[in-house]
């Protein structure tokens, strides 16, 4: 089962920051929060993730909160080509551990 | 990152018949996962195929419904054997890229009729 809870959908203007968030309350020290989105029709596409310092890259912001036990994905200026299932996974570090996806949220982007 | 192929793209396919999803990956990766996704639904690991070894399944999957092949570091295959309407999905395969992450194929869309 997933070990993540995440709202079932959102909405979201077009230029604005779109902000998803995630609890996982049950992260224990050694678990990972990582960030995948699945636009239609196509396979999961990897954005961001972290353990327990913020992190960014050129897709997105990942905020943890200092207990670790909830995070906020943020897209900074969201487009139309941001509509997508976001899913927030809780995984172990290491080799072969396995991605348990849960239901996501459904992001939409409206102009 | 990594740059997943798989063929075919989608098939439509009659009940009792078996079809073999391919899976290439651009670079050697040890770590390669088969994953479904049904209609309206997340994705759920199949199983995990490293070159040299026995596929490892998860619960509800069996070697005989889903065999699968991995004969080097750039390449699998996966076959959905004697199909029902209940197999109509999308088979996703990923790849372990290090210790951190997966990368996913673009999936195979699979109808049962």
């Amino acid at each position: 089962d997933a070990k993540t809870t995440q709202p079932p959908s959102m909405d979201c203007a077009e230029g604005r920051a779109a902000n998803l968030p995630c609890n996982h309350s049950t992260i224990s020290g050694n678990e990972y929060v990582y960030w995948y989105r699945q636009i239609h029709s196509q396979g999961p596409q990897y954005i961001i993730h972290g353990l327990k310092n913020n992190e960014t890259n050129e897709m997105a912001s990942l905020i943890i909160t200092e207990d670790r036990k909830s995070s906020t994905l943020i897209l900074p200026h969201a487009t139309l080509r941001d509509t997508a299932v976001y899913y927030c996974i809780v995984r172990e570090y290491g080799y072969g551990q396995n991605f348990v996806f849960g239901p996501g949220t459904r992001l939409s982007v409206l102009p | 990152s990594a740059v997943i192929s798989q063929k075919p793209s989608r098939d439509i396919c009659q009940r009792g018949t078996s079809l073999t999803i391919q899976c290439q990956v651009d670079s050697q990766v040890t770590m390669m996962f088969w994953y479904r996704q049904q209609p309206g639904q997340s994705l759920t690991l199949i199983a995990t195929a490293n070159q040299g070894s026995e596929a490892t399944y998860e619960s509800g999957f069996v070697i005989d419904k889903f065999p699968i092949s991995r004969p080097n570091l750039t390449f699998s295959t996966l076959t959905v054997s004697n199909m029902s309407p209940e197999d109509s999905s999308i088979y996703l395969c990923s790849v372990g890229r290090g210790q951190e992450t997966q990368y996913f194929g673009p999936g195979t869309r699979l109808l049962v009729l």
